[in-house]
């Protein structure tokens, strides 16, 4: 069955710090995979996709993801973060790339000065 | 601004109680999803429609139902509610051939 598995519930960071939020799947065939930023009370926002184009993929806000088919990952990355990216960060995939999505259970992000 | 609005933001349901939520999708688009967020947890995958046609569905038991109008608006409905049903519900619009999901501020419901 297909899956994603992000590593570290909670990850905190120091402003102006890098920014890794990881995530791997798993996927019978090659999928469309995503990354959501969620605030407090709100929907999810797109950061960025992967659909089959380049593997190095950038997002909004300064943030840009890595497909890597070898190690089935596509991690998050920022170079500096700052304190407005605190919030709550979802990976996702859609395995037949129709956008029934398969969410990770999330990654809380924390900036601190 | 994503276009996508989810009617009411939060809600009270007694267990055993039906609830009606509602979605208005981006203008143009055919396809929506509802997904469930429980709290601390990712969305889960509820069901998709496609042009008023069921087009998938999730782990979910029948008692979760929904509706997509000619206008593409959707409703989702739970009969029979439990505790395990308090929860973010969100719906995401698609347009046809995007791979974008577009998603709404979600409804916030709590059985009690």
């Amino acid at each position: 069955a297909q899956s994603v598995t992000q590593l570290g519930s909670h990850v905190s960071v120091s402003e102006g710090a890098l920014v890794l939020l990881r995530c791997n799947y798993s996927s019978s065939v090659p999928p469309y995979l995503f990354w959501y930023v969620q605030y407090p009370n709100q929907g999810l926002q797109l950061l960025l996709k992967y659909t089959s184009a380049a593997t190095l993929v950038k997002g909004i806000n300064g943030f840009e993801a890595e497909f890597k088919k070898s190690e089935t990952s596509f991690h998050l990355t920022k170079p500096s973060a700052h304190m407005s990216d605190a919030a709550e960060y979802f990976c996702a995939v859609s395995p037949a790339r129709d956008n029934k999505l398969i969410f990770g259970a999330g990654t809380r992000l924390a900036v601190h000065p | 601004e994503t276009g996508v609005t989810q009617s009411p933001t939060h809600l009270i349901k007694t267990r055993g109680q039906q609830v009606t939520l509602r979605c208005s999708s981006q203008s143009g688009h055919n396809t929506v999803s509802w997904y469930q967020q429980a709290l601390g947890q990712g969305p889960q995958f509820i069901f998709q429609y496609y042009r008023e046609e069921e087009n998938g569905r999730g782990n979910f038991p029948p008692r979760f139902s929904g509706l997509q109008f000619p206008n593409y608006s959707s409703e989702l409905n739970v009969n029979a509610l439990e505790l395990d049903d308090s929860a973010l519900y969100l719906c995401a619009s698609m347009g046809q051939g995007n791979t974008e999901a577009f998603f709404g501020q979600g409804t916030r419901l709590t059985v009690v």
